[in-house]
């Protein structure tokens, strides 16, 4: 069975402070693919990052970068400089076999504020 | 249109009629997903579709949810006698292939009263 965590409920920060946000994703499964996706008022999911089982390597992409530790389960994702249009839910969401159906957390929910 | 396209955007509907809401997938996306998503919580999966095939319907949460995609684009996610438990947002999304990024409609608001 797997497992995702994101621990933190709601976080509020001023824009142009860094945010993090935390996931833990246990399982037995060697191989899956991890993605985090934003979810705005408006309510449509947005895709932000995908990564893989196999590549630890941290990157960065404009103001978003992620940190993922297969040893310790965690695929967490900053934001740099937030800004108030990165207020919205943000899931982390494994995916796992054929099926490739994603499993989402109970997400984070972003408040950035002037 | 160039994303996913659900229709209607909101269905309001009596205890125990029949509903049916549509998913308009990318162009040439093959797979095509289900989910549902209740207030204050991430979607859940209900259905996988690989071309017009179900390839995994674990998530239907009984026998009056079913899906059909019959020719391999649009899908309709059909609910019979529904119950005031089933009103949720039920989300479409489509990707082009295994392990890929998929893409969400705005999603269809279902409120049985």
């Amino acid at each position: 069975a797997q497992k995702v965590t994101q621990a933190q409920t709601e976080i509020s920060v001023v824009e142009k402070e860094d945010v993090t946000l935390d996931c833990v994703y246990e399982t037995r499964d060697t191989t899956y693919y991890l993605f985090w996706y934003k979810q705005p008022p408006s309510g449509e999911l947005v895709f932000l990052i995908r990564r893989n089982s196999f590549d630890e390597q941290n990157e960065i992409s404009g103001r978003y970068s992620w940190n993922f530790q297969k040893s310790t389960s965690s695929f967490n994702f900053t934001i740099t400089a937030s800004q108030v249009v990165d207020s919205a839910v943000y899931f982390c969401a494994p995916t796992t076999g054929t099926a490739s159906k994603l499993t989402f957390g109970t997400g984070t929910r972003l408040q950035v504020t002037l | 249109g160039a994303g996913v396209s659900q229709t209607p955007s909101n269905k309001v509907t009596e205890k125990g009629k029949y509903v049916e809401l549509r998913c308009d997938p990318i162009s040439g996306h093959t797979a095509l997903y289900w989910y549902r998503q209740s207030l204050g919580q991430g979607p859940e999966f209900l259905i996988y579709f690989q071309g017009t095939g179900a390839a995994d319907d674990s998530g239907l949460p009984n026998d009056r949810f079913f899906a059909v995609r019959p020719e391999g684009s649009v899908s309709t996610l059909k609910i019979q006698r529904t119950e005031r438990g089933d009103s949720a947002v039920y989300l479409c999304a489509s990707s082009p292939g295994t392990n890929r990024e998929a893409f969400f409609g705005q999603g269809t608001r279902l409120t049985v009263v």
